[in-house]
């Protein structure tokens, strides 16, 4: 099956400083992308959608300056997380869809822990 | 607004058979997708749905009625490892996932 490639697994970082995690589709063209962010015991929430080459959409609630996401490419998405505070400590995960064996599915990557200290 | 009922949690004995249920009201629909989450790890896929019936792949059976808007997952002879959380996501008019809450499995021996 398609394969999503995220990165890092896992990251520490200081507070006050910025994060930067991409995603990869590596054998298919991703013409969406999704972010999400999964709190401990919580379901997965979707922060924002973003399309190939155009600005992403984001849920309500999520900051947009807070959260900037790049979708340059159909096989690259980044999610940067500037200026991280401790309440920013979650589990973030991008998922790429793109027409696969006549439907659309939804692949994920491995996901990245984020501790900020 | 949009929803995903499925049970919190459930239990089952090693060997057995367990049946999630799913239930959604959605704007829209292009599909049902059965996830399987380990704790600290990302959801794998396990089934897709977008046709009224059941879908078999080996172990795990995941079934599907529009008209009620309602989907179970099946898991049979049940391992240890099968213990995880099972998320239930319905694909709307837009494309996007609308995700349930989850459902947390614990298998017991």
């Amino acid at each position: 099956g398609a394969v999503v490639s995220q990165h890092p697994s896992w990251v520490i970082c200081k507070s006050g400083t910025s994060v930067k995690i991409e995603c990869r589709s590596l054998d298919f063209q991703a013409t969406t992308m999704f972010w999400y962010r999964q709190f401990p015991k919580q379901s997965l929430m979707l922060m924002a959608t973003s399309n190939e080459g155009s600005k992403a959409t984001y849920e309500q609630g999520v900051e947009k300056d807070k959260f900037l996401i790049n979708h340059a490419s159909l096989t690259l998405s980044t999610l940067t997380v500037t200026s991280a505070h401790p309440e920013d400590s979650s589990f973030y995960i991008c998922s790429a869809s793109g027409r696969s064996d006549s439907k659309t599915e939804a692949f994920f990557g491995q996901g990245t822990r984020l501790t900020v200290v | 607004g949009q929803n995903i009922d499925q049970p919190t949690e459930m239990t089952a004995t090693e060997g057995a058979i367990v049946q999630i249920n799913c239930t959604y009201q959605t704007s829209g629909f292009n599909g049902l997708f059965w996830y399987q989450q380990h704790a600290g790890e990302a959801p794998t896929f396990l089934s897709y749905n977008v046709l009224d019936g059941l879908e078999e792949k080996g172990r795990f059976s995941s079934f599907l009625s529009r008209s009620k808007g309602y989907s179970y997952l099946l898991l049979k002879e049940l391992q240890m490892k099968d213990s995880a959380s099972y998320l239930c996501a319905v694909q709307d008019s837009n494309y996007q996932l609308i995700w349930g809450a989850g459902t947390k499995l614990i298998i017991k021996p």
